[in-house]
């Protein structure tokens, strides 16, 4: 069964760097025709497709978020990486972790079971 | 403010049959592009309920049906039981956006 996993610091100074690791269990990234993304929640609102990566390394990014994310990859840890710069308090969200059938993050089946990162002042 | 609208909230009896609407435009619904369904129960993860506007993902009960006409999408929920007391949200592709997006999401409550 696919397990998808978390981790990084659950607060972050406002203006620093968000950095967000996911790590994959019980199947493979390289090769995957899937595409493995983050989607962020903010307390008590919906949902945000943060960006998108392939193993190849290519990227989809939500175009409103685009100029602060950068998402990679690390098929050799089975890995993918998140890192949002120039964070302020509305960057304050659960962020999850995600396999995605498509690049731009639609038809989301498997789900990591997310981290609460803080923006602080 | 998304560019798929849901309503803030829905009820029903036990047993009943609610429907959760996902209300789009020419740039995304309307434009051919599929709806997805999604399924939050409290303190949880988002789990797929329906893709592809109206296939089911294995294990999930046929008491969940999605359908799809013109610039909106519909999730039924069919015999409703505690249990099913989740924040529904649905996603589609915007072209004009260059992106996935999610509704605001449906709070519902079963009676």
């Amino acid at each position: 069964q696919l397990q998808l996993q978390e981790s990084g610091p659950g607060l972050v100074k406002s203006s620093e760097t968000l950095s967000l690791t996911c790590t994959v269990s019980g199947g493979s990234i390289s090769g995957s025709t899937h595409y493995w993304g983050w989607i962020r929640q903010p307390p008590g609102k919906g949902l945000e497709w943060i960006g998108s990566i392939r193993y190849t390394g290519s990227t989809f990014y939500n175009p409103s978020l685009k100029s602060r994310v950068t998402i990679s990859v690390d098929t050799s840890r089975n890995q993918f990486s998140l890192k949002l710069n120039s964070v302020t308090a509305a960057d304050t969200a659960v962020y999850y972790c995600a396999r995605t059938k498509a690049a731009a993050g639609t038809i989301v089946d498997y789900w990591g079971q997310g981290t609460l990162v803080t923006v602080s002042s | 403010q998304s560019v798929l609208t849901q309503p803030p909230s829905v009820s029903g009896a036990p047993g009943q049959r609610v429907t959760i609407s996902c209300s789009g435009s020419s740039s995304n619904i309307g434009a051919g592009y599929d709806v997805h369904w999604y399924q939050q129960l409290p303190g949880t993860a988002p789990k797929l309920l329906i893709y592809g506007n109206s296939n089911r993902p294995s294990g999930v009960p046929d008491r969940f049906s999605g359908s799809k006409t013109g610039t909106s999408a519909s999730l039924a929920i069919t015999g409703l039981q505690a249990g099913d007391e989740a924040d529904y949200y649905c996603q589609s592709y915007d072209i004009s956006l260059s992106g996935s997006m999610f509704g605001g999401g449906t709070k519902l409550t079963v009676l």
